[in-house]
């Protein structure tokens, strides 16, 4: 079964709203969750690493007023996009790290974000 | 330089033969290494995590890394058209997961 659960699977908002995407590890705890972007035909984009208890570390070109992630407790980081405008449309996947030999990450089943 | 390359395919294989993935990386600090199939619309799906040189083999699917050559393979013996999926070869660099472009593979009856 799943490791990680993403919730919606698909949402569809309006220009100059706000959006919110929930990742929850189920049956583990997750100091370190990570999200990421995926356009069309596209790789994977890492977008941030979320950290339990504290900022999350954005790459480079992404800005972290606009896509705010909080990582409050060790099952759940949320990924909020502000303001969201059409060009924000894409496929929004976390994922989550078990610590152990070799570090292990499993995703999340996605997110559809649709911006009209 | 890419952190991970790979090519993007499509590499079309009959079914029943094998289907051979590459990927090469760019961190020689590297220690550890991914294979996800991902079908189109969907998440990523963990195949393989290899960590040693060599081989290591599960089912159908066998990766090999070669740490020397900063190279990663997955081998999927009798290929089915199930498989026809793009493959993520990814690296675990620091702290964080590289990911290649992927490889679209297709298998045809």
């Amino acid at each position: 079964g799943a490791v990680v659960s993403q919730h919606p699977s698909w949402v569809i908002c309006k220009s100059g709203t706000s959006v919110k995407i929930e990742c929850r590890s189920l049956d583990f705890q997750a100091t370190t969750m990570f999200w990421y972007r995926q356009f069309p035909k596209q790789s994977l984009m890492l977008m941030a690493t979320s950290n339990e208890g504290s900022k999350a570390t954005y790459e480079q070109g992404v800005e972290k007023d606009k896509f705010l992630i909080n990582h409050a407790s060790l099952t759940l980081s949320t990924l909020t996009v502000t303001s969201a405008h059409p060009e924000d449309s894409s496929f929004y996947i976390c994922s989550a790290d078990i610590m152990g030999p070799g570090n292990t990450i499993y995703f999340g089943e996605g997110s559809w974000l649709t911006v009209v | 330089q890419k952190e991970v390359e790979q090519n993007s395919g499509p590499l079309s294989v009959p079914e029943g033969a094998i289907a051979s993935l590459n990927c090469t990386y760019s961190d020689r600090g590297s220690q550890s290494f991914f294979w996800y199939r991902q079908y189109s619309g969907k998440s990523p799906e963990l195949i393989m995590s290899i960590y040693s040189n060599g081989d290591k083999e599960d089912g159908r699917f066998t990766a090999q890394l070669n740490k020397a050559s900063q190279y990663v393979s997955l081998l999927i013996r009798d290929s089915q058209p199930s498989d026809s999926a793009t493959y993520l070869c990814a690296v675990y660099n620091t702290d964080k997961l590289i990911f290649g472009t992927g490889t679209r593979l297709q298998v045809f009856p």
